[in-house]
C-alpha cells in the first residue's frame, strides 16, 4: 500500500503568517496532486507535480515535489482567512487508475 | 460540459438497514468512476473504482458493494449498515483521458451517512 502521511494535522495561524505543510512517502510516484476542501463540498484540485525537483506557483502557493518524486510540500505566503480548509496530497496508485490520499492538514487562518 | 451528480444529500438509517447511494455524471462517456469515503474531515478512503461498465475494484474489504450498470451511473450499496459506516460518502470522475499526469478527480457534492 502505497501510504501518504500528512504533517501537521492541525495548523491554526494568524492572518499574514507563512505556512509550510508536508506530505511524505516511503514510495515513488509518477505524480502526486494538492486538492484543497471546504466544509460540506468536494476536493478541489489546486496541482499536479509530475517531475522531481519541480517547483509550480499559484499565486501565494508555492508546490514542490522531491527530487526523489517521494515527497511534497506546500508553502503559503502570507497566510489568508480564505485559505482555511483541508488541504490533501494525493498520490496515484501503481495500477495507474485510482488516486490514494494522505489524511490531509487542517487550516484555519485568524484574522 | 461535464457534471456529476450524486443522492441523496443526507441520510440518517438505523445500524442493519440497506443502504443505496447513486451517482451519474453528465457530458462525458466512458468515465472513470470512484467512490471515496472520509470521516469527519479528515482523508479521503477509496472504497471502489470501475473503468468501465460492470467493472469493479474493492479497495477495502467491508460490507459495501458498488455496481455499474450503465456508463454513466454508479451506485454504492450495502444490505446492513453498520455504525462504523457513517462518513461522507464522495462519487468523482478523473477528467481528460483519464491520466493522472493530466486530469484531475472531479468531485460530486457528497452524501453524508449518519448511521444510529
Amino acid at each position: 500500500t502505497q501510504l501518504l502521511e500528512q504533517s501537521p494535522q492541525f495548523l491554526s495561524i494568524q492572518e499574514g503568517e507563512n505556512l509550510t505543510v508536508y506530505c511524505n512517502s516511503s514510495s515513488v510516484f509518477s505524480s502526486l496532486q494538492w486538492y484543497r476542501q471546504e466544509p460540506g463540498e468536494g476536493p478541489v484540485l489546486l496541482v499536479t507535480v509530475v517531475t522531481g525537483g519541480e517547483v509550480k506557483k499559484l499565486k501565494r502557493l508555492t508546490f514542490q515535489f522531491g527530487d526523489a518524486r517521494k515527497d511534497s510540500s506546500l508553502h503559503i505566503t502570507a497566510a489568508q482567512p480564505g485559505d482555511t480548509g483541508l488541504y490533501l496530497c494525493a498520490g496515484e496508485q501503481r495500477s495507474g487508475y485510482a488516486l490514494n490520499f494522505g489524511k490531509g492538514t487542517s487550516l484555519l487562518v485568524t484574522p | 460540459s461535464q457534471t456529476i451528480h450524486q443522492w441523496p444529500a443526507t441520510l440518517v438509517q438505523p445500524v442493519g438497514s440497506p443502504l443505496s447511494l447513486e451517482c451519474t455524471v453528465e457530458g462525458t462517456s466512458n468515465p472513470n468512476l470512484y467512490w471515496y469515503r472520509q470521516a469527519a474531515g479528515r482523508g479521503l478512503q477509496l472504497l471502489f473504482y470501475s473503468v468501465g461498465i460492470g467493472q469493479i475494484s474493492s479497495e477495502v474489504p467491508q460490507n459495501l458493494s458498488a455496481s455499474r450498470p450503465q456508463d454513466r451511473q454508479f451506485i454504492l450499496s450495502s444490505k446492513k449498515l453498520l455504525l462504523s459506516d457513517s462518513g461522507f460518502y464522495l462519487c468523482a470522475w478523473i477528467t481528460g483521458s483519464g491520466s493522472f499526469l493530466t486530469g484531475e478527480l472531479f468531485f460530486g457534492e457528497g452524501s453524508r451517512l449518519t448511521v444510529l
